[in-house]
């Protein structure tokens, strides 16, 4: 079966633009969560959504943002970008929240400059 | 969640057994333990998880203390793809659905 899908795969943006990535879970999948991996602060959560609603949020400010729709893909925003929101954006998704393994996408690589 | 703490680095050679440690010592009861992987640029990948038994499957084992202090993912027969960093995260199935990622270990496997 088909794997997590992230998209676009390299997005190069410009400080003070905004940003979508995406993220489709495996079928069948109802959790997504949002990670954002830079060489300095290693693997951090962004938030997690599960039939469509935020269920828990990590420790960013409110220029990040995400939803989820009915059929569990999820987006995440980022708004007013800046240099140190360069990072690789991984999407995990599980059959339930409580599941036991996440399985992570490819990621999207984030450039600003 | 209870925090891990790793060795930054590892040697192994090829075809020989990985033995990958990881502390948890304020382990709490209800929190498993879990170990992930990832691989150069690639997202991470789901090993293996346990509670207090000792738990094999396809991939690797995983040795828990009795105690829950600790733990060991033992790879078998490492091969040069093995070569990878190894996240030892524990969290509980209730609660904030999370993974605390920490720094993990960077194992090299060499030829």
């Amino acid at each position: 079966k088909a794997g997590v899908t992230q998209t676009p795969r390299y997005l190069i943006k410009t400080r003070g633009q905004q940003v979508t990535l995406s993220c489709s879970p495996i079928s069948g999948h109802r959790s997504v969560s949002w990670y954002q991996q830079t060489p300095g602060q290693g693997l951090q959560f962004l938030f997690e959504y599960f039939s469509e609603t935020q269920r828990n949020k990590g420790n960013f400010p409110g220029r990040f943002s995400g939803r989820q729709f009915s059929n569990s893909r999820s987006e995440m925003n980022v708004s007013t970008l800046e240099l140190g929101d360069s990072a690789l954006y991984l999407c995990a998704s599980s059959l339930v929240s409580t599941d036991y393994g996440y399985t992570f996408g490819s990621g999207t690589r984030l450039t600003v400059v | 969640d209870a925090k891990t703490t790793q060795p930054p680095s590892m040697d192994c050679a090829e075809g020989r057994a990985a033995n990958l440690p990881c502390n948890h010592s304020t382990i709490s009861g209800n929190e498993y333990v879990y170990w992930y992987r990832q691989i150069h640029s690639q997202g991470p990948q789901y090993i293996i998880h346990g509670l207090k038994n000792n738990e094999t499957n396809e991939m690797a084992s995983l040795i828990i203390t009795e105690d829950r202090k600790s733990s060991t993912l033992i790879l078998p027969h490492a091969t040069l793809r093995d070569t990878a960093v190894y996240y030892c995260i524990v969290r509980a199935l209730t609660g904030a659905n999370n993974l605390f990622f920490g720094t993990g270990t960077r194992l090299t496997v060499i030829p």
